[in-house]
């Protein structure tokens, strides 16, 4: 069966520190992969997508970059955080194909201070 | 730019039915609609998703209106743990397109 790991499931920051989230996905090959983020008490915000190993596709201009090195591994990273950067990030995949579910990790709370 | 509207918030009675409307005016003609819900401090999961027809599954019903502009996800008997937010997407056709936009949701409450 299909998998999703993402860590870690919290994390706290100082302002200009980097950032590394790591999102691998087990059970499934070629998926779509997704990072969100969610601030405090809004919405889903798409941040990145990625259809296969080093496509990248940004959906918001920020702070934030994405990389794809293997096949089911899709790494959130940020050279130097931000306050505003605080947030639930979560990964995500599904298969190509708009019939088909999405499965989301448990997602990772970022406090940047 | 999500292209769903709903409702901001919702309260249901446990045990009671609770119909979550979702608008979705501009919908193609093979955009499938999706709903996901995500309980506190956890990442969404899947709900059930349909394309025409009405469609059910072990947690919900989807009731999609003739000309698809509009959609209804039935729980049909409420309880404690259905309390979260509820988002109704459309999952683009041409899945090579790979974005999953999401819109604010609507938050239900569940009152004992």
């Amino acid at each position: 069966s299909q998998t999703i790991h993402q860590w870690p499931a919290t994390l706290v920051q100082p302002v200009g520190s980097p950032l590394s989230l790591e999102c691998t996905v087990e059970g499934t090959s070629n998926p779509n992969l997704y990072w969100y983020r969610q601030a405090a008490g809004r919405g889903l915000q798409l941040l990145f997508y990625s259809v296969g190993i080093g496509q990248i596709s940004s959906e918001v201009p920020q702070n934030l970059s994405a990389s794809r090195p293997q096949d089911r591994q899709f790494i959130l990273s940020s050279k130097k955080l931000l306050l505003s950067d605080s947030g639930f990030y979560l990964c995500a995949w599904s298969v190509l194909a708009e019939n088909t579910e999405a499965f989301f990790g448990q997602g990772t709370r970022l406090t940047v201070v | 730019d999500a292209k769903t509207t709903q409702p901001n918030s919702m309260e249901s009675n446990e045990e009671e039915p609770v119909h979550l409307p979702c608008n979705h005016s501009t919908i193609s003609g093979t955009d499938y609609i999706h709903w996901y819900r995500q309980l506190p401090s956890q990442g969404p999961e899947y709900v059930i998703h349909g394309l025409t027809s009405n469609v059910n599954n072990r947690m919900a019903s989807l009731a999609i209106a003739e000309d698809r502009k509009s959609s209804t996800l039935i729980l049909h008997r409420a309880t404690l743990r259905d309390a979260a937010v509820y988002y109704c997407i459309l999952r683009l056709y041409g899945g090579s397109q790979g974005n999953l936009i999401f819109g604010k949701g609507t938050k239900l409450s569940v009152k004992p």
